[in-house]
């Protein structure tokens, strides 16, 4: 079972704009939320994570929000630059779980000029 | 530093045939994890491994698939009589001792099986 969603599969958004990526999770138990970003043929390399007990970690221009009661949590990107433009993966994981990740099916994004 | 080494980076079998695919974790590494990528979908993880242990194969189907990490040498997983559903991208990543969220990831393999 897709423990972990993003439903938007293509963000198309303008160089200096802002990009928001979204993720859901169905498992009350996560308590550890991160964003890889992927380019193609290659894997996946970490841009910002978030423990459950804070609401928001930010990190120069990506900003993680968490919102634990709707089991949703958010990627900000600003501003959006064209070196931007790849596969973004929210995963999940529970602290007893020896850093398991679980994935959702990531987001294309394209910035345009 | 070299990061997380994956070989081959494209793989072709065909139906029954073996595949052996190969990750050598960063320097000072002791954690591996395989994950599978299915087209069109996320990663899914299969195996988490220590030195010649296996800590969780939750991941892994229950037959023809097999994962090592030996003492000396890199992580293997192996697919045995690979099926046409085994095509797919393979990835490793590794993590230091005590920093499991902190995993580095190679470029992966990418199989095929005709």
């Amino acid at each position: 079972d897709q423990q972990v969603k993003q439903n938007s599969p293509s963000l198309s958004v303008q160089e200096g704009r802002i990009s928001i990526l979204n993720c859901d999770y169905t498992n009350s138990m996560f308590d550890y939320f991160l964003w890889y970003k992927k380019y193609p043929a290659e894997g996946p390399t970490f841009l910002i994570s978030i423990s459950s007990i804070k609401d928001k970690n930010e990190d120069g221009r990506f900003t993680v929000f968490l919102n634990k009661s709707a089991k949703h949590l958010s990627l900000h990107i600003v501003p959006s630059q064209p070196g931007d433009s790849a596969v973004y993966f929210c995963a999940a994981s529970r602290t007893d779980s020896w850093g398991k990740l679980q994935f959702g099916a990531g987001t294309q994004v394209v910035v345009t000029p | 530093n070299a990061g997380v080494m994956q070989n081959p980076r494209h793989l072709v079998r065909r139906r029954g045939q073996e595949a052996r695919l190969r990750c050598s974790p960063m320097k000072g590494h002791s954690h591996v994890y395989w994950y599978r990528q299915l087209p069109e979908e996320g990663l899914k993880f299969m195996v988490y491994l220590q030195k010649e242990n296996i800590i969780d194969e939750s991941g892994m189907p229950k037959e023809r698939f097999s994962a090592e990490f030996p003492k000396e040498g890199p992580s293997i997983l192996r697919i045995q009589q690979v099926v046409r559903g085994d095509s797919a991208a393979y990835f490793c990543a590794s993590s230091p001792r005590g920093a499991h969220y902190e995993q580095y990831f190679g470029p992966g393999t990418r199989l095929t099986v005709t």
